[in-house]
């Protein structure tokens, strides 16, 4: 079955240091997604990347999919202590049916 | 606007006594989610909602839990004789129907369940 892998799990930087997390996709996706959860909130809607090779910013954020649209990423430049979080991606295929989601990349940023 | 509410917010229930989660989904949204996440944990896909088709059950981990979605708005998760295992937050995200944002899920603050 589908399947959406994350990595890494956890990531502990200095403020200021730069932050990568990556997901893959056994199958071609349609879309992918990337969500934040702050520490004891829901996951809020960041962005969404459809076409191939796209790559998208938000400020310090950015965001890719890749050539064959089974793989993305979400590249922080200089953390700030307000990125503190867990981020999600979640894809969906090529079918008609629901999202998967990664497992998240918890993220802890030291002042 | 009004975003994704669910009920209630925390919930402390005995070991095999039976509790509903209620979710009530932004008006207008045709797909309707349900999660489960446990303490640190990423996001345990449960079961799916999608205008008038069938929904995606495979998700549910044990025929003790259940969800009903009545007149394509408001939604129930009923989960039958709990078990502590069955101690987490319960996310219900629901989604607007439009093809271009037909994904982008809008999660309710969720249900935090305790079982005793």
């Amino acid at each position: 079955g589908q399947q959406v892998m994350q990595i890494p799990q956890y990531q502990h930087v200095q403020e200021g240091e730069d932050f990568t997390t990556y997901c893959n996709s056994s199958t071609t996706l349609s879309n992918i997604q990337w969500y934040k959860q702050r520490p004891g909130g829901h996951p809020v809607f960041l962005i969404q990347l459809v076409k191939s090779g796209e790559v998208k910013k938000q400020k310090r954020l950015t965001f890719q999919f890749g050539e064959a649209k089974k793989n993305s990423s979400l590249h922080i430049t200089a953390t700030q202590t307000t990125d503190v979080g867990t981020y999600f991606c979640a894809g969906r295929g090529s079918t008609l049916g629901r999202l998967y989601f990664g497992r998240g990349t918890q993220l802890t940023v030291w002042p | 606007g009004a975003g994704v509410s669910q009920s209630p917010s925390n919930k402390v229930t005995e070991k095999g006594k039976d509790v509903e989660l209620r979710c009530d989904p932004i008006s207008g949204h045709t797909a309707l989610y349900w999660y489960r996440q446990s303490l640190g944990q990423g996001l345990e896909f449960l079961i799916y909602f999608q205008g008038n088709s069938a929904p995606d059950k495979s998700g549910l981990p044990s025929d003790r839990f259940s969800a009903e979605r009545t007149g394509g708005s408001v939604s129930t998760l009923t989960i039958q004789r709990t078990q502590q295992e069955d101690s987490a937050v319960y996310l219900c995200a629901s989604s607007p129907p439009s093809a271009i944002n037909a994904d982008t899920q809008y999660f309710g603050p969720g249900t935090r369940l305790t079982v005793l």
